[in-house]
Formats: structure tokens, C-alpha cells, sequence
């Protein structure tokens, strides 16, 4: 069956500070990746999705980037970090880029303080 | 006009009480649609898949209306565990013009209280 993890679960980050979290899955092959973003009192906000190996488009211009150096794994990351980037930061994936239900990992927690 | 709308609650029922969320999508292109379910502090989990002609898990029912784009969700008989928030999400093409990949857009949730 097919697995997804992200981690740090919870980090608590100043201002300015660099960020990197990371997302795995396992039990397919090709998966389609996403990385969203839900602020308090927000909905989930699409951030970036790769359909392969070093394919990333972006959907919000912004202090982020991405990067899927494997198949199977997918890494969030700031040079600098602001204040506004505090959220919860949610990894998923999809089989079938066009009609697949979305499977979610377990999230991380960020505070930018 | 939101892509996805939804009413953001909370809703607070006593438990046994049946429940219905609505959800309205702009994107009249949308191909599929599905809820998911939120806890507090955790990813959200897919409840359920809609299809046109609704359909049935348990307790939960959902409907779609396409020409009203529409969705709903009715819960019965409510029990405490089915408190969360819960998302509607459409599956619809980026470009206006239908062609191209196909994106999921989520509604902003609906909160759910379940009472003892």
C-alpha cells in the first residue's frame, strides 16, 4: 500500500532563518506531488505540484521554492523566512493528475516567530 | 465569486441530530468532487467521492447538482466522533477553456460541533 510521510512535524522557526521540509512516498511510482499551505482560519492553498522528476510549477509567487530531486520525494524550502509564512505545511500526492482523490501526509506545524 | 464556497459554520448539533453542509463551485468545467474530512490540527482525509447520481457510505449521503453547482453532504444520526471540519473539494481544469491539467480547489470548511 502507499505511504506518505513529511517531516519535521513541528518546528518553530526567527525570522529570517532558512527552512527545509521534506516529503516522501512510497508504494507507487510517478506520483503527481503538492505541497499546500493552511493558514489559521484559512483554506488550503495551493503552493507548488510536480509532475516528475525536476518538474515544479508554482502556483503562488512568493519567498518559497520547491524541488523534487527523486521520484518519490519532494522538498519545501526558504532562504529567508517571514512572518506570514507561519502555517501549517501539508504534502500530498495523487495518482492520476486528472480525476485521482488526494492523499495528504501527517503535515508540519510552522511558527515563524 | 470563491471557486469554492461553503458555509464556514460552526455547526453545533446534539448528537443523533441529522446534519447537511452545502458547497457551490464556480468552475461549471469541474469533473469530479469529493469531501474530506479535517480533525483539529491534522491532514485532512478523504470522507467520500460524489457522484452524479449521489450516493451512499453509512450515514453520510452526498449529492451533486450540476446544472446548480451544487454539492451537499447530509449526515445522520451524529455521534460525537464526527466532529471535524469538513472540506468540499472540485476537481476542475486550470484554463478556462477546459484543456490542460486539472487541479483540486478546496472550500475553506465547514466546522462541525456534535453535543452529548
Amino acid at each position: 500500500s502507499q505511504t506518505i510521510h513529511q517531516w519535521p512535524a513541528t518546528l518553530v522557526q526567527p525570522v529570517g532563518s532558512p527552512l527545509s521540509l521534506e516529503c516522501t512516498v512510497e508504494g507507487t511510482s510517478n506520483p503527481n506531488l503538492y505541497w499546500y499551505r493552511q493558514a489559521a482560519g484559512r483554506g488550503l492553498q495551493l503552493l507548488f505540484y510536480s509532475v516528475g522528476i525536476g518538474q515544479i510549477s508554482s502556483e503562488v509567487p512568493q519567498n518559497l521554492s520547491a524541488s523534487r530531486p527523486q521520484d518519490r520525494q519532494f522538498i519545501l524550502s526558504s532562504k529567508k523566512l517571514l512572518l506570514s509564512d507561519s502555517g501549517f505545511y501539508l504534502c500530498a500526492w495523487r495518482g492520476d493528475a486528472n480525476t485521482g482523490e488526494l492523499f495528504f501526509g501527517e503535515g508540519s506545524r510552522l511558527t515563524v516567530l | 465569486r470563491k471557486e469554492v464556497e461553503q458555509d464556514p459554520g460552526p455547526f453545533n448539533v446534539p448528537e443523533g441530530a441529522t446534519v447537511a453542509f452545502n458547497c457551490t463551485y464556480s468552475n461549471s468545467a469541474s469533473q469530479s468532487f469529493f469531501w474530506y474530512r479535517q480533525d483539529c490540527r491534522k491532514e485532512p482525509k478523504l470522507l467520500m467521492s460524489v457522484y452524479s447520481s449521489g450516493n451512499e457510505d453509512g450515514r453520510f449521503t452526498a449529492q451533486l447538482n450540476r446544472a446548480s453547482q451544487y454539492i451537499s453532504l447530509l449526515i445522520r444520526d451524529s455521534k460525537l466522533s464526527d466532529s471535524a471540519t469538513y472540506l468540499c473539494v472540485v476537481n476542475g481544469p486550470m484554463a478556462p477553456s477546459g484543456a490542460g491539467s486539472y487541479q483540486l480547489t478546496f472550500g475553506k470548511g465547514t466546522k462541525l460541533s456534535v453535543i452529548p
